[in-house]
This record gives C-alpha cells, sequence and structure tokens, in this order.
C-alpha cells in the first residue's frame, strides 16, 4: 500500500517569498491533516480536511497560510509571505476516519526560510 | 484546547533496561492516545495507541497505561535495544469535535551500550 506523498521535500527561500507543498494522502483515507514541525518540538495541527471541507482549522495563521482540498484527495498548503519563524517540516497526515483512527503521516517537507 | 504534558525530555537508560515516559492531558473528553517514533529526519510512526476504555495496552517489549482518572499515560520500553534511540511523542486527541492529534514536545531516548 502506498503511504503518503509529499513534495517539495526540501525547500529553500527567502524571506516574504511564497512557497507551495502538496500532498497525495492514502488512497480511500477522507481525513487529511497538515501539522507544522519546528525543530525540536512535537507536530503542531495546522489544518484538517475531512473530505474537501475544512474541520478544524483554529491554529492556521491565516494571514499568510491558506489551504485547500478542492476534489476531496490532494492538498496544497501555501505560505505567503513567508516569514524566518516558518522554518520548519509540514507534515501531511492521513487517516480513514475523523474518528480516533490511526493517522499516517508522510515523510514532510523542510522549509527553510532564509 | 488540548494541552499535552511530556517528561522527561531527555532520557538515557543502559541497554537492556527498561525506559519510562510520562504524559498528562488536560482535555478530559479525549479519548485517544497514541505515541510515535521519530528517527532523526523521518516521519513519525505509530508504535503503539490506547483509548478511553482500555486502562493496558501491550505489544512485545513496549506497553502503555492510561489513568483516566488522573488524565495521564505512560509509554514502557522493556529489555531496550540501540534501535529504540530515537525521539517518542506522546498525543491526545483534541476533542471538541475534531480529532486532530495535540502532541507533546517529545522525549529523546538514548539507548547506551
Amino acid at each position: 500500500e502506498a503511504g503518503v506523498a509529499q513534495s517539495p521535500r526540501y525547500k529553500i527561500i527567502e524571506k516574504r517569498q511564497s512557497v507551495a507543498f502538496w500532498c497525495n494522502p492514502i488512497s480511500g483515507h477522507a481525513t487529511l491533516y497538515w501539522y507544522q514541525q519546528i525543530l525540536g518540538q512535537g507536530p503542531k495541527l495546522l489544518i484538517q480536511f475531512q473530505n474537501n471541507g475544512v474541520v478544524d482549522d483554529s491554529q492556521l495563521p491565516k494571514d499568510r497560510f491558506s489551504a485547500e482540498r478542492l476534489k476531496g484527495v490532494d492538498s496544497t498548503l501555501k505560505i505567503q509571505p513567508a516569514k524566518l519563524e516558518d522554518s520548519a517540516v509540514y507534515l501531511c497526515a492521513s487517516s480513514p476516519t475523523s474518528s480516533g483512527n490511526t493517522i499516517y503521516f508522510g515523510e514532510g517537507s523542510w522549509l527553510t526560510v532564509v | 484546547g488540548e494541552n499535552v504534558e511530556q517528561h522527561p525530555s531527555t532520557l538515557s537508560v543502559q541497554e537492556g533496561d527498561s525506559a519510562v515516559i510520562k504524559c498528562t492531558y488536560s482535555d478530559s473528553a479525549s479519548n485517544y492516545f497514541p505515541w510515535y517514533k521519530q528517527e532523526l529526519g523521518k516521519r513519525p510512526q505509530l508504535i503503539i495507541d490506547i483509548r478511553s476504555n482500555v486502562g493496558e495496552k501491550k505489544d512485545q517489549r513496549i506497553a502503555v497505561t492510561l489513568n483516566k482518572t488522573a488524565k495521564h499515560f505512560s509509554l514502557h520500553i522493556t529489555e531496550t535495544q540501540p534501535e529504540d534511540s530515537a525521539v517518542y511523542f506522546c498525543a491526545a486527541t483534541s476533542g471538541g469535535g475534531a480529532d486532530g492529534l495535540t502532541f507533546g514536545k517529545g522525549t529523546h531516548l538514548i539507548i547506551q551500550p
């Protein structure tokens, strides 16, 4: 079974530039999550989708971050404009439903903002 | 929202000894408590989980205990091996109808040969 796919794996940008990350969840998984993991910390939930609807985006900095899952499968996370403190690993994850089932993570997209 | 505290931040044990990592959570509505292992530069991988209707769960050398009254849960690793060296994260559901996990800050487990 294919896992959660993410791209790009690594990205270096200058502050105030924009960046987009793509995620393809495990086939059939209705729930998709984007987490931010800053070095030395645990992952922090940014946004959760159930199919193509947003369930929770309470911790998403909406002035600069946006995410979409238009067809209920793939998702993109965009940052514009980037700040130095956005340097982190952006982890996409998926689960079959939102009812406390196992969450599977992708390898992550490593972002460095200089 | 949910708050998860994890201790210790670093744990060094001799190979073959046991390791215990402890977490507390704040939201009494939380009902799912997974533990993830993350090796350097890798994705977090689920190693064991427990639900609120169970007090203890074991899988070979790994066990998790849950005390709902005290709102804490623990990971126990017995007969530690060098490959157990990694960062371990506990997590809990956020409650409030959404099921995104809230993670602790992690424990760096070091297995000394």
